[in-house]
């Protein structure tokens, strides 16, 4: 299996326009996870889904975030508008059954909003 | 105070010397992870227990769920040792991690 896998690895984009980051899990885990890494507040989990269904999203920091899973295969986290305060590296993980084999991450996408 | 508590926050040593970093929880939990991540920045997953005692080549890990601590041990340490290492709780499905411990092992 590839792993996880995020796109884009680096994003650069200008405040106030819309960014898309995608994930592919591993095929067979049933959840997905959206985390966000930055120096001051180190990981921190913003929405995950189970089965295509969002779980838990109360760490979506507010109406400028939304994520989707529209199937087991593939998930969006959008930025609209994006701000400077946004840029962070941005991870996506997924998991069969989280407590008993663990978490895989992709590559992460570095976002860098100007 | 964090949930996820660990110690200590930034390390060095010498190769070839023995490395405990130590990780305190406050939540109760159904797992705990261990990753490792690199200056390049990828998470790689280390160690996932919820009793006992793993052990993955020079990598050991501990959890004592009555004392809700847990243990990464690393025997022999090698510079390509260095990277953050992060526990992470898992009360539910999701991670509350840890703030990182930065270990760097020198020639």
């Amino acid at each position: 299996d590839a792993g996880v896998i995020q796109s884009p690895r680096h994003e650069v984009t200008e405040m106030g326009q819309e960014v898309t980051l995608r994930c592919k899990p591993i095929s067979g885990h049933d959840y997905l996870f959206w985390y966000r890494q930055t120096m001051m507040r180190g990981l921190e989990l913003l929405i995950y889904f189970n089965n295509n269904v969002p779980i838990d999203d109360s760490g979506m920091p507010e109406d400028r975030f939304s994520a989707k899973m529209p199937n087991a295969s593939f998930s969006t986290l959008k930025i609209q508008p994006s701000e400077p305060r946004d840029s962070a590296v941005y991870f996506c993980a997924s998991s069969p059954v989280t407590e008993t084999y663990g978490y895989t991450f992709g590559s992460g996408t570095r976002l860098t909003v100007v | 105070k964090n949930e996820v508590e660990q110690s200590p926050q930034n390390l060095t040593a010498q190769e070839g010397e023995f490395i405990t970093i130590n990780c305190s929880y406050s939540v109760g939990i159904s797992a705990l992870h261990w990753l490792q991540q690199h200056p390049g920045g990828g998470i790689v997953s280390l160690f996932m227990l919820s009793s006992g005692k793993k052990k993955h080549g020079r990598l050991i890990a501990t959890i004592n769920i009555q004392e809700k601590h847990s243990s990464l041990h690393i025997t022999a340490s090698h510079p390509r040792d260095s990277a953050v290492y992060i526990c992470a709780a898992i009360p539910t499905d999701k991670l509350i991690f840890g703030t990182g411990t930065r270990l760097q092992v020198f020639p």
